[in-house]
C-alpha cells in the first residue's frame, strides 16, 4: 500500500462546478497535510495546509481532513479554467513529508 | 523578492559526466531540500538540510551528494551521471522543517 494515494485522473469538471480532489494515507500517526498545485512544466505551489479534523476554507478552496478515515480532500468551488493543473497531496508523518503522485484536474469551458 | 533560484534550468549530460545544481533562497529559511520528479513516481526526496550545517539523506540519495554552503545556498552534485538520473530536479526551502515549502523553478536534466 502506498503511503499517500491519489487518483491520477484526469478529473474533468465544467467551469463553475465544484471540483473534489481526494487523497488517502496509510499512517494513522500522520499529523499535517498539505495541498500543492502544479501547472504543467512549472514547480509546485503550496495552496492549503490542514492539521486538525474538519474543514478549512481559503477563498474558493476548502481542505477537509478526516483522520479516522485517513483521507484528506480539496474542494475547489466555482472552478475556473485557470484551476486546470495537477494537485499534489503531501502528508507529514514523524518528520517525513511524503507526496502523492497527484491528480490532474481539467476545467472545461 | 526572488524566492528560490535554481540554476541551470536545462542541462544535457553524457553518461559519466559530473555536474552541480545550484540553489539559493533569499527568504532566510532554515530548511532546504532537493527533490526529483519523475512521471508516475511523484516527488521523491534526495537530500535535505534541516538547518545550516546539517545534511541528511532522503528517500533516493544514491548517486548524489549535497553541500549546504551557508544558510542561503544548497547545492546538489552528480559525480558520475547515469541515464537513470534523467529527471526534473526541484530545490525547495521552508522556514520550519517540512512545513510550507517554496519550490524553485526546476532543472530539467537529461543524461544520454
Amino acid at each position: 500500500q502506498k503511503e499517500v494515494e491519489q487518483n491520477s485522473g484526469p478529473l474533468s469538471v465544467p467551469e463553475g462546478a465544484i471540483a473534489s480532489l481526494n487523497c488517502t494515507y496509510s499512517d494513522r500517526g500522520s499529523q499535517s497535510f498539505f495541498w500543492y498545485r502544479q501547472y504543467s512544466g512549472k514547480s509546485p505551489e503550496l495552496i492549503m495546509s490542514i492539521y486538525s479534523n474538519g474543514d478549512k476554507e481559503d477563498g474558493r478552496f476548502t481542505a477537509q481532513l478526516n483522520k479516522a478515515s485517513q483521507y484528506v480532500s480539496l474542494l475547489i468551488r466555482d472552478s475556473q479554467p485557470s484551476d486546470s493543473a495537477t494537485y499534489l497531496c503531501a502528508v507529514l508523518t514523524a518528520s517525513k513529508l511524503t507526496f502523492g503522485t497527484g491528480t490532474r484536474l481539467q476545467v472545461t469551458l | 523578492n526572488a524566492g528560490v533560484t535554481q540554476t541551470p534550468k536545462f542541462q544535457v549530460l553524457k553518461t559519466g559526466q559530473s555536474m552541480t545544481l545550484q540553489c539559493a533562497q533569499d527568504m532566510n529559511h532554515n530548511s532546504m531540500y532537493w527533490y526529483r520528479q519523475d512521471p508516475g513516481m511523484g516527488l521523491r526526496l534526495i537530500y535535505y538540510s534541516a538547518s545550516e550545517g546539517t545534511t541528511d539523506k532522503g528517500e533516493v540519495p544514491n548517486g548524489y551528494n549535497v553541500s549546504r554552503l551557508n544558510k542561503r545556498e544548497f547545492s546538489l552534485r552528480l559525480e558520475s551521471a547515469a541515464p537513470s538520473q534523467t529527471s526534473v530536479y526541484f530545490c525547495a526551502s521552508s522556514e520550519v522543517n517540512n512545513y510550507g515549502y517554496t519550490f524553485g523553478s526546476g532543472t530539467r536534466l537529461t543524461v544520454v
